[in-house]
């Protein structure tokens, strides 16, 4: 079974630049998540679909961060202009109905500097 | 602002030692929890979940949840260095903005 597909790996940015990261979650996971995870600290959730649909964006920067999943399938996340503060590993996670009790499979990450 | 909290260590044992994890959650209405282990450079995977008070064992992983405590934590027997990771604990609430909540994670060392 293919796992979560993100890219690209890794980035390098200068501050107010643009960037986008893409995802492909597991065939047939109807929820996706992006999270960012800073050094040191736990992933944070960012922005939660159920199907295209979005469940969740509280923590989402709406100012800068904008996500789309077109179709329920892949999924994109950008950041417009980037900051410093940015400069995380954005993972994308996926589970197969987004009920709670689910485990979630993670991607290997996009690891994003701002410089 | 529902918050899960781990002390982010590290937390060294010895090889063959039991490794004792800790974590503590503030949203009362908590309904699932996870261990999810992430080595350095890598994605989280996830171990172990937990759903009822008491204690839920896997191999050489005991869970142990407490509701009335707002406590859970990870027993790691025999610890071998490939358990060298750091530990994220996660809760999961079904009402509220953010349904699945990780804490900051423990560093774990086991020394051979």
């Amino acid at each position: 079974e293919a796992g979560v597909a993100q890219s690209p790996r890794y980035k390098i940015i200068e501050k107010r630049q643009s960037v986008a990261f893409w995802c492909n979650p597991i065939s047939g996971h109807a929820t996706l998540y992006w999270y960012q995870q800073i050094l040191g600290q736990g992933p944070k959730l960012l922005i939660q679909f159920q199907n295209n649909g979005v469940v969740d964006d509280s923590q989402l920067p709406k100012d800068r961060f904008s996500a789309e999943r077109l179709k329920g399938v892949d999924s994109t996340l950008k950041i417009q202009p980037a900051k410093l503060e940015d400069s995380a590993v954005y993972l994308c996670a996926s589970s197969l109905v987004g009920g709670g009790y689910e485990k979630l499979f993670f991607g290997s990450g996009t690891q994003l500097s701002v410089l | 602002q529902k918050e899960v909290e781990q002390n982010s260590g590290p937390l060294s044992v010895p090889e063959g030692a039991i490794a004792s994890l800790n974590c503590t959650y503030s949203d009362r209405g908590s309904q699932s929890f996870f261990w999810y282990r992430q080595y350095s450079g890598k994605s989280p995977e996830l171990i172990m979940s937990i759903y009822s008070n008491g204690d839920k064992e896997d191999g050489r992983f005991t869970a142990q949840l407490n509701k009335a405590s707002q406590y859970v934590s990870l027993l790691i027997r025999d610890s071998q260095p490939s358990d060298s990771a750091t530990y994220l604990c996660a809760d999961y609430t079904l009402s509220g903005n953010t349904p699945l909540v990780f804490g900051k994670g423990t560093r774990l060392s086991v020394i051979a």
